[in-house]
């Protein structure tokens, strides 16, 4: 069974632009969920989607977007990129309800220059 | 709002002895889940181990445990017969059973453990 693929592993970007990172899950999980590594701030939640809805936002500039396609993939999208948004995104699928936890992919490592 | 607190930042144990990493966490709810992650240097996230707060018996999965006491709101992991593989940042985790966070993690700062051979 496939785990979670996230693309591309590495980015860099210039201040200003935007980018977009992908997400593919395991197959038959429809929730995907996104998080953000920094070594200051630690692991904080970015937003939830389910069934192709945002079903959950976190506290983050509305800079930071995604949405789920109907085979469940899902992407984030971040606009006008400002260098405190270097990071980890980690991306996580589960079935409806992650009571077993999620399974994360192993990132993707954004550094804006 | 959930928070958890893992309030040590790095810890070390010499391998195949016992290390236990702390976790405690603050929340008004009586159903929730608590899970503890491994993050090696590869990056990606491995669940570790689960607990659901309305069992009072604690998780063990394998080499792995952990002392789940509701009452003061902590969950510490303990590791038996450390590895050199388990050599990686530990991260506690709150999961609400409210419909209106879905499936969020609430995540500690995260421990570091060192494995000495």
């Amino acid at each position: 069974k496939a785990g979670v693929t996230q693309t591309p592993r590495y980015l860099i970007k210039t201040r200003g632009q935007q980018v977009t990172l992908s997400c593919s899950p395991i197959s038959g999980h429809r929730s995907v969920s996104w998080y953000q590594q920094t070594p200051g701030q630690g692991l904080q939640f970015l937003f939830e989607y389910f069934s192709e809805t945002q079903r959950n936002k976190g506290n983050f500039p509305g800079r930071f977007s995604g949405r789920q396609f109907s085979n469940s993939r899902s992407e984030m999208n971040v606009s006008t990129l400002e260098l405190g948004d270097s990071a980890l995104y980690l991306c996580a699928s589960s079935p409806r309800t992650a009571n077993y936890g999620y399974t994360f992919g192993s990132g993707t490592r954004l550094t804006v220059v | 709002a959930q928070t958890v607190t893992q309030s040590q930042p790095e810890m070390s144990v010499q391998e195949a002895e016992t290390v236990t990493l702390s976790c405690t966490y603050d929340t008004s709810e009586s159903d929730y889940y608590l899970f503890w992650y491994k993050q090696p240097p590869s990056r990606q996230m491995i669940l570790v181990i689960r607990q659901e707060a309305y069992k009072q018996q604690n998780a063990t999965e394998n080499r792995f445990s952990v002392n789940f006491q509701k009452a003061a709101k902590s969950f510490s992991l303990k590791i038996s017969d450390s590895q050199l593989g388990d050599a990686a940042m530990y991260f506690c985790a709150y999961r609400s059973t409210l419909m209106e966070y879905g499936n969020k993690l609430v995540f500690g700062a995260g421990t570091i453990l060192r494995v000495k051979s």
